[in-house]
């Protein structure tokens, strides 16, 4: 499967701990992205890299949150210190270049939290 | 910041029913738009795309789009669904030239 790939699928966890989501985005693209979506909501950004910078953060994302791509290739999402309200389902999604210019994103499966 | 409104939550029809969703955004600028369908169990993937040419947009599975500049609208219709349709489907807008944002989706649920 040569699509974006997100592991763990489903993580469940007690509120307090912290979880880490790994995003294997398309091998050539450089651009990869992280958006949140809630039930009933439609995705929303959180933060993207252009190869290992990263260069927006969305307000969504507080401090308890990081995001990594060290080599520009795979990317990390961590969350300490989770909260019930982090619950959701975090997607990763991966283009070359621009992304309206070359038109699309490729979503992974997503990365399903759930804190207890 | 551009945003994306979506009128329908849930639209329930019937096998060849003729299907129309709507979407409206606000940006006064340039935009691309987009059309994505979420199948159920699978990842979200592109229905179709506007960028700039011919307002009305054709894309996969026999879906097209129509880009009303003026009404800040880019709806989406199938003149004849399959039950294969029922999916979430998610309007979106591109304004700066890295992200993408979304509306809220709508669910379309085809009775066989």
């Amino acid at each position: 499967d040569t699509g974006v790939s997100q592991d763990p699928r489903h993580k469940i966890t007690k509120r307090g701990q912290n979880v880490t989501f790994r995003c294997d985005p398309i091998s050539e693209h450089n651009r990869l992205y992280w958006y949140r979506q809630t039930l009933g909501q439609g995705p929303e950004f959180l933060t993207y890299f252009q190869n290992e910078a990263q260069l927006e953060k969305s307000r969504l994302l507080s401090d308890r949150f990081s995001a990594e791509r060290p080599k520009g290739s795979f990317s990390t999402l961590e969350i300490q210190r989770t909260e019930q309200g982090d619950s959701a389902m975090y997607l990763c999604a991966s283009s070359l270049g621009l992304a309206g210019n070359t038109g699309e994103l490729f979503f992974g499966e997503g990365s399903r939290l759930t804190v207890l | 910041a551009q945003s994306v409104s979506q009128h329908n939550h849930h639209v329930i029809l019937s096998e060849a029913a003729s299907l129309e969703l709507g979407c409206n955004y606000s940006y006064g600028g340039t935009v691309n738009l987009f059309w994505y369908v979420q199948y159920p169990g699978q990842h979200l993937q592109l229905l179709l795309k506007y960028f700039s040419g011919d307002p009305l947009v054709k894309g996969i599975k026999g879906f097209e789009a129509e880009f009303i500049k003026s009404k800040f609208s880019f709806n989406l219709r199938k003149p004849s669904v399959q039950w294969s349709d029922t999916a979430e489907y998610f309007c979106a807008v591109n304004a700066d030239d890295y992200k993408l944002s979304f509306g809220a989706g709508t669910t379309v649920t085809v009775r066989a």
